[in-house]
């Protein structure tokens, strides 16, 4: 069974509207990640938030984590066309490997 | 930068064939992984390594095996191929440890059709 899930599975906005992508997931982390793909090919890894940490930015990303509610969002403002892709939220709990979730296919139309 | 290669983008293999997948990378990275991407399904493990000859099941093992011989190197096997492996495969290497998060980094994948 996935241990993150990503909501929505797929998201339709305009070029300068917001993102906002969420995670849940089922037991306890170490720490949230978030992995972009583009289209056929591998995953790049955007932004790491610790489970002591509830808030991070990387410039045009911010992600919360609320480890109460077990849940995770990731915000992409002033989103542009080159944001189309699709968003994995990937827990790290302890385990060796990263569980990562069915993600969120982004769509930002021009 | 870390480059993780993926030795084939594309294969098309027939059903029963012995299939091997490699996957290099130049970082010196103990832990390597090989993921499966399904759509509706996401990323599902299927064998990781966290050192040479050492090697852990993930959550769909059945059909494959794994070898590292090498630091660098991490192959998958599946030792005959079924319609039902058709699929992406993702390589994907990284350090162990809190300072790294046990961030890891991916391949360009592999898109594998068995006829």
């Amino acid at each position: 069974s996935q241990q993150g899930e990503e909501d929505p599975q797929a998201l339709s906005i305009q070029e300068g509207e917001n993102a906002t992508m969420n995670c849940s997931y089922k037991t306890s982390i170490n720490n949230l990640q978030w992995y972009r793909q583009n289209s056929g090919r591998g995953l790049v890894h955007l932004i790491l938030i610790r489970s002591n940490e509830r808030e991070k930015h990387s410039g045009r990303l911010r992600v919360t984590l609320d480890t109460s509610k077990k849940s995770s969002s990731l915000l992409i403002t002033a989103s542009r066309a080159a944001d189309t892709a699709s968003y994995f939220c990937a827990t790290d709990t302890g385990r060796r490997a990263l569980t990562f979730g069915s993600g969120t296919r982004l769509q930002v139309q021009p | 930068d870390v480059k993780v290669t993926q030795s084939s983008r594309y294969l098309v293999k027939r059903t029963g064939e012995k299939v091997f997948l490699e996957c290099v990378q130049d970082m010196d990275h103990e832990n390597m992984f090989w993921y499966r991407q399904d759509p509706g399904l996401g990323l599902r493990l299927i064998y990781f390594s966290y050192d040479v000859k050492m090697k852990e099941k993930g959550d769909i093992p059945e059909g494959y095996s794994v070898s590292r011989e090498k630091k660098e190197r991490f192959s998958l096997i599946l030792e005959s191929a079924s319609t039902n492996q058709t699929s992406m495969y993702l390589c994907a290497s990284g350090r162990p440890g809190q300072l790294s998060g046990n961030t890891i980094y991916f391949g360009e994948g592999s898109w594998l059709t068995v006829v």
